[in-house]
């Protein structure tokens, strides 16, 4: 049982627009902590994709954005493509826990 | 360029012990948290704990207080994970990753990870 619940599955058709949600509780994400997300491609290791709840590091493309509101956040991916294709996880850090947490993960599929 | 490379896949038996490895390249090694992350076959990633080679302040998640050793050897850029007895369910990917964060209080780090090590396999069967 993750400390950041991520929806196990979501799915879109090429172009279309996802988005995969991340709740916490109040010693995490609504205790004020940052939310960062990483992709995993098959066979790799996770890659960071959004720090800080919304920012992008150098090479992300701007099709992927992220969001935080009270004890949730969310990565929104639009205009799909079949590369997009991966896990990808919400982490956080948990006061109660003194330490950082990782979403279950969710696995995005491009039909 | 910033790299962490991490040693080869190991297979052990239960019972034995065990250290990976994992070496920082082309940023101040010492000045940046260095995190272990666990990731069971099929399965989601784990935060293990975390620690300051600079001056091997070490933290643990509860889930692996007393069940794993971080370190860190900051002549040589190498951050450690060791076990001193494996179990079949230690049988998994680990990464190492580099924080990125501000300052680290004794009760509170909270930061993302920017660069990740390209993984160890740890394989414990009889």
């Amino acid at each position: 049982q993750s400390v950041l619940t991520q929806p196990p599955s979501v799915s879109g058709a090429p172009g279309q627009r996802v988005t995969i949600s991340c709740t916490g509780s109040s010693s995490n994400i609504g205790a004020g902590y940052d939310v960062h997300w990483y992709q995993q491609l098959p066979g790799t290791a996770p890659k960071l994709l959004i720090y800080d709840n919304s920012n992008r590091p150098s090479g992300v493309p701007d099709r992927f954005s992220g969001s935080k509101s009270g004890t949730s956040a969310s990565l929104a991916i639009t205009g799909l493509q079949a590369e997009d294709e991966a896990d990808y996880y919400c982490q956080s850090y948990d006061r109660s826990l003194s330490g950082s947490v990782f979403g279950g993960g969710t696995k995005l599929t491009v039909l | 360029e910033v790299q962490l490379v991490q040693s080869g896949a190991e297979m052990k038996k239960p019972g034995e012990s065990l250290k990976i490895s994992c070496k920082g390249s082309g940023y101040s090694f010492t000045n940046y948290w260095i995190g272990w992350v666990r990731q069971m076959p099929g399965k989601g990633l784990e935060w293990m704990g975390i620690i300051y080679p600079g001056d091997s302040d070490t933290r643990y998640s509860p889930s692996f207080q007393g069940q794993v050793t971080i370190s860190a050897d900051k002549s040589i850029r190498m951050a450690y994970l060791q076990w001193s007895s494996l179990k079949a369910s230690d049988t998994a990917m680990y990464y190492c990753a580099r924080r990125l964060g501000g300052y680290c209080s004794i009760t509170s780090c909270p930061g993302t990870f920017d660069v990740w090590g390209q993984g160890t396999m740890v394989t414990v069967s009889s």
